[in-house]
């Protein structure tokens, strides 16, 4: 979807660097998510954020850090690199409410060595 | 642990065929279960969704069937094409949730033409 964009599309790092995953929106969306998807594991919840001044750990936190610079922008770091992070990373977003749908942007392919 | 289990992980089907992929939940206070459609290179999105008010949902060659008491869900798709050959993976939320998501473990459904 183009109006939920993230960068980079592919990155290879190497055990120990720190990386930013970026997202952004145009969707004018509050709240915004990011997630890892493993194969056989499905998509699992990293952070979530439901406003620039909210944001809340998923349920695999740990080894990454999240920044909400703006409404639009929702940004991953990992702090320290480490192979089992290897996955494709997705940014979503929402508008406020229950049961709203969830728009994905199109992936981050991320390999640790 | 995993709260919504979905399956089977693959799936192949002839054009034409019906595609039938089951999800099981544990949580009774789930009561949104969406299902996502997720094609190579691309983020998921939403293909259809469902309130515990009613057993079932269609759009189109999609339905969505749902037992309340069984506590499961699954998605039919009927007069399977090799267009609809994608990663499929439902999904539930809860009010307390807001709108996160719990996701299964995803299904590559593969329709041979």
């Amino acid at each position: 979807d183009a109006d939920v964009t993230q960068t980079p599309r592919n990155r290879i790092t190497k055990t120990g660097k720190r990386i930013m995953l970026e997202c952004s929106q145009t969707k004018g969306h509050d709240r915004m998510y990011w997630y890892r998807q493993d194969p056989g594991l499905g998509l699992r919840l990293i952070y979530y954020s439901f406003d620039v001044k909210d944001i809340n750990k998923g349920e695999i936190s740990d080894g990454y850090s999240v920044s909400r610079q703006a409404q639009a922008k929702f940004s991953l770091s990992l702090e320290s690199a480490i192979p089992n992070q290897t996955a494709l990373y997705f940014c979503a977003t929402s508008s406020s409410g229950r049961g709203e749908t969830q728009y994905f942007g199109p992936g981050t392919r991320l390999l640790v060595l | 642990q995993q709260q919504v289990k979905q399956s089977p992980q693959s799936l192949i089907v002839q054009k034409g065929g019906i595609s039938i992929i089951n999800c099981a939940y544990e949580n009774t206070a789930f009561d949104y279960f969406p299902w996502y459609q997720q094609f190579p290179g691309k983020g998921p999105a939403l293909l259809i969704a469902i309130r515990p008010d009613v057993s079932e949902k269609k759009e189109g060659r999609f339905t969505i069937s749902f037992n309340k008491s069984a506590k499961q869900f699954s998605l039919h798709i009927m007069d399977s094409q090799p267009g609809d050959s994608a990663t499929y993976f439902c999904a539930a939320s809860s009010k307390t949730s807001g709108s996160r998501l719990t996701f299964g473990e995803g299904t590559q459904l593969t329709v041979n033409p």
